[in-house]
């Protein structure tokens, strides 16, 4: 089955500075890969996904990046902010829908 | 207006006892899924309904049983509950194999 890899498990970054999460995934035939936000105590929230057939996404501060090659997918915050602090999870989809996680990052981002 | 609500929001009872988990979406999608967030906020998925279908079974104790009435519903019955079950469910919904979108989550406890 599918095996998502995620680095760093934490991450700690001046308001300001930019923030990269990356991502490995194992199984090929994977085609889509959100990345959600769960702040504390709250359901996990889509920020941005990218399809196979995209290299690249980007939607104001947040892009995310995709090397099918690789299998490798990357999400960059930039000019964080303190309400960017939150656990990041990247996800990869293949067959029926099945979401495989990351194991997530906290990020916090200091004033 | 919630588009994906589950009640109860938090849920405390003793090993051994009997639970059930409801999850309405109102988003009119056709496919639901039960993940559940272990106490290092690993997300794992547990199941998946298309159209009242099951078709993601992951390995998951037959004390955990999925029910999906119509396609706005997708329950989640927990017999014998032990221990281990503490964890927050959550419940998604998405049209086909596209975006998910997560409810507010469940926080069981078993004592």
């Amino acid at each position: 089955g599918e095996n998502v890899e995620q680095h760093p498990s934490t991450l700690s970054v001046q308001e300001g500075d930019s923030a990269v999460i990356k991502c490995t995934y194992s199984d090929s035939a994977s085609n889509y890969f959100p990345w959600y936000k769960q702040e504390l105590g709250k359901r996990p929230q889509l920020i941005i996904d990218i399809r196979s057939n995209v290299g690249e996404k980007k939607d104001q501060r947040i892009a995310v990046t995709l090397n099918k090659t690789a299998k490798h997918f990357s999400l960059h915050i930039t000019e964080t902010q303190p309400e960017d602090s939150a656990v990041y999870f990247c996800a990869a989809s293949g067959s029926y829908g099945k979401l495989t996680f990351g194991q997530g990052t906290i990020l916090t981002v200091h004033p | 207006d919630t588009a994906v609500s589950q009640t109860p929001k938090y849920l405390v009872t003793q090993m051994g006892n009997d639970k059930s988990i409801k999850c309405e979406q109102n988003l009119g999608h056709d496919t639901m899924y039960w993940y559940k967030q272990d106490s290092k906020k690993f997300l794992k998925i547990m199941f998946s309904y298309n159209n009242k279908e099951l078709i993601i079974n992951e390995t998951v104790p037959n004390r955990f049983s999925p029910k999906s009435p119509d396609k706005a519903h997708l329950n989640l019955h927990i017999n014998s509950l032990e221990l281990g079950d503490s964890a927050v469910y959550f419940c998604a919904s998405s049209h086909q194999r596209d975006t998910q979108y997560f409810g507010p989550g469940t926080r069981l406890t078993v004592l």
